[in-house]
């Protein structure tokens, strides 16, 4: 299975300044097929169930502030959020969805300074 | 609009098994562009991919690493719902379990959760 690395394991930002996820797979997950990267960021809040925010490493879901963008290719992977509000508040995982079984990121604990 | 409900009890004990349906209305359980997940979060663990079932002319099922031995995904397409059963659970599978839709390679769609316990 693919293993799925993120640093730090928490972050703590002050309000409206930039913060700064990555996520490292043990293999790459850009297909060849269709050049995309089969990677997505999830952002988890408790008592509520995840939510999609970015899919293919970097297409934003509908709905999601521009503020949140991905980045990356093969396999590393950046998450950051421009300017943080206080709404961020979260924990944040990445998954790769390259190949079955489906693996998850061990999640970032994202706090406001 | 669509919409998943689970349903299912909250404790379960030692070596028993843990059962939880997920109801679909607004789509297909055997819809051929998407397939349905189950997915589990606990402090210790993070958010830990389960397994999935799809229908593609036939029903295929695929699961995780870690539960593969005491897993079973079914699907009911008369009723269009999809179940999760979980055997021999010990206290290290207490999680909050969420089933989930995909489509176009997008897991965008999640039900409520449920908070199984595993304790005598």
């Amino acid at each position: 299975e693919i293993v799925m690395t993120q640093s730090p394991d928490s972050v703590a930002v002050s309000l409206g300044e930039r913060a700064t996820i990555n996520c490292k797979s043990s293999q790459s997950v850009l297909h060849s097929s269709n050049s995309k990267n089969f990677l997505a960021w999830f952002q988890h809040k408790p008592g509520q169930p995840p939510k999609l925010l970015i899919y293919w490493a970097s297409t934003r879901e509908s709905g999601v502030p521009d503020r949140f963008s991905g980045s990356g290719s093969g396999t590393d992977f950046t998450l950051t959020i421009s300017s943080l509000q206080a709404e961020d508040v979260a924990v944040y995982y990445c998954q790769q969805y390259y190949s079955t079984p489906y693996t998850f990121g061990q999640g970032t604990k994202l706090e406001i300074k | 609009q669509i919409h998943l409900q689970q349903s299912g009890p909250g404790l379960v004990k030692p070596s028993q098994t843990l059962s939880l349906t997920c109801a679909i209305s607004g789509d297909s359980v055997s819809g051929n562009s998407v397939a349905w997940h189950w997915i589990r979060q606990s402090p210790s663990r993070g958010l830990e991919w389960l397994g999935r079932t799809y229908y593609r002319s036939k029903w295929y099922n695929e699961y995780g690493v870690s539960v593969r031995s005491r897993i079973i995904i079914n699907a009911d397409s008369s009723k269009d719902w999809f179940s999760l059963q979980l055997n021999s659970v010990t206290p290290e599978d207490t999680a909050v379990y969420y089933c989930a839709r995909e489509m176009g390679s997008k897991v965008a769609l999640w039900g409520q959760g449920t908070l199984v316990t595993v304790s005598s």
